[in-house]
């Protein structure tokens, strides 16, 4: 089965902190995302990678940088993290062009 | 994407079908129609997809209609379970350096 692992199920960060959530995938997937998930707003995507060193804004990219030095994992970064970054964030991989994502468990991150 | 309509919620009594429909009737020939779930607390599954023909696999069946305008995913005999949220995409098979959107879903609450 395709594992998709974040790092951290839970994180508390101080305003102003500079956060980073890892990503790994373990099935040599080209493309990998970077979505958050607010109550009554849904999915909405942050950044994408479709190969290594690659990467695409997505509709919420302020804020936010991404990193994808290795195939396997992608890392998000809140370079000053804000009370509104406040959410659940999820990251998925698929084979390039394919449809079908597998997701990782989730990262709740709570911004004081 | 083309765009996809659901209803916000459903309700169904454990042990009978759960049926979720999904309007899309801009959607084009060469795009596939999508289902994910989401489980509390959970990311995303993959659960079905198809283009013209009916599906079926362990977890569900798409019905999808001859004009290809709508499609129902079915959950045979429902369980507390499936309570979570469903999510209908339409998209081509191969769309390389893009990003799945996911809508607002659907809310399926199974009750005993």
């Amino acid at each position: 089965d395709v594992k998709v692992t974040q790092s951290s199920r839970y994180l508390v960060k101080r305003t102003g902190e500079k956060v980073f959530l890892e990503c790994v995938q373990d099935m040599d997937h080209e493309n990998m995302f970077w979505y958050r998930q607010d109550p009554g707003l849904g999915l909405r995507l942050i950044y994408f990678s479709y190969d290594v060193k690659m990467k695409e804004k997505g509709d919420i990219p302020e804020g936010y940088s991404v990193s994808r030095e290795k195939k396997e994992r992608f890392s998000l970064i809140l370079e000053s993290a804000s009370t509104n970054q406040t959410s659940m964030y999820l990251c998925a991989s698929r084979l390039s062009g394919a449809n079908v994502l597998t997701f990782g468990a989730g990262s709740r991150l709570t911004v004081l | 994407d083309a765009k996809t309509t659901q209803p916000p919620s459903m309700d169904c009594a454990e042990g009978r079908a759960a049926n979720l429909p999904c309007n899309h009737s801009t959607i084009s020939g060469n795009e596939y129609v999508y289902w994910y779930r989401q489980i509390h607390s959970q990311g995303p599954q993959y659960i079905i997809h198809g283009l013209k023909n009916n599906e079926t696999n362990e977890m569900a069946s798409l019905i999808i209609t001859e004009d290809r305008k709508s499609s129902t995913l079915i959950l045979p005999h429902a369980t507390l379970r499936d309570t979570a949220v469903y999510y209908c995409i339409v998209r081509p098979a191969n769309q390389a350096g893009t990003a799945l959107i996911f809508g607002k879903g659907t809310t399926l609450s199974v009750s005993s």
